[in-house]
């Protein structure tokens, strides 16, 4: 069974560009979660989503971020007119429809922007 | 607002010396889960624990939690430089949608 998965692994934006992200969850995972993680400031929570859903985007900046799981496909993190400051290792976790709600994350996505 | 705080933030100690990480709330949990995260990689689960004094066991790592279920810790026997990462806290409040309330980490390096 297949991890999360992650692409690309490293990503370069000059300012003012989009970024786009890709996640695909486990086989079977329906509840996807981004994350955004900078040195010294462990793991900050961004959005929450279920096939189709936002459920809970109260970590996400309300501009130039949005998120989609659509019903095929891989899950999507876009960030439009990308500053210096978004640069940072993005992680994506995946969730089985359980009670203990853990979480299996892919190996990150590395945004450098110039 | 809910917050996890771990401790010791960083930890560095020889091969073979035993420790113990900590991972404090005032409020209670109905889980609580821990991950190892290693340099340019994403957090890896470890265990979950989810009855007050639960203790499980995974090879030389020990996890209790807490009577009261607001409170962790993580001892690890005989410590080896393949346990160097950094170990990340993280507690599930049911009626919380489903989002995990994380710790910042203890850094913890294992000098050979």
């Amino acid at each position: 069974n297949a991890g999360v998965m992650q692409n690309p692994r490293h990503l370069v934006r000059r300012r003012g560009q989009e970024a786009r992200l890709r996640c695909s969850p486990m086989k079977g995972h329906s509840h996807v979660y981004w994350y955004r993680q900078l040195p010294e400031e462990g793991l900050k929570f961004m959005v929450y989503l279920q096939k189709e859903n936002i459920i809970d985007e109260s970590g996400m900046p309300k501009e130039r971020f949005s998120a989609e799981f659509p019903k095929e496909g891989p899950s999507i993190l876009r960030i439009q007119q990308v500053v210096r400051g978004d640069s940072a290792a993005y992680f994506c976790a995946s969730s089985p429809n359980t009670a203990l709600y853990e979480q299996y994350f892919g190996p990150g996505t590395r945004l450098t922007v110039t | 607002t809910q917050l996890l705080e771990q401790s010791p933030q960083f930890l560095s100690i020889q091969e073979g010396e035993n420790l113990t990480v900590y991972c404090n709330s005032s409020s209670v949990f109905s889980s609580l889960q821990w991950y190892r995260q290693e340099p340019g990689e994403g957090p890896v689960l470890l265990v979950t624990v989810v009855t007050g004094g639960e203790v499980k066991k995974l090879k030389r790592l020990t996890f209790q939690f807490g009577d009261a279920r607001k409170d962790s810790s993580l001892h690890i026997t005989a410590a080896q430089p393949g346990d160097t990462g950094l170990y990340l806290c993280a507690g599930l409040n049911a009626g919380n949608n489903r989002k995990l309330i994380w710790g910042l980490g203890t850094s913890l390096a294992v000098n050979p």
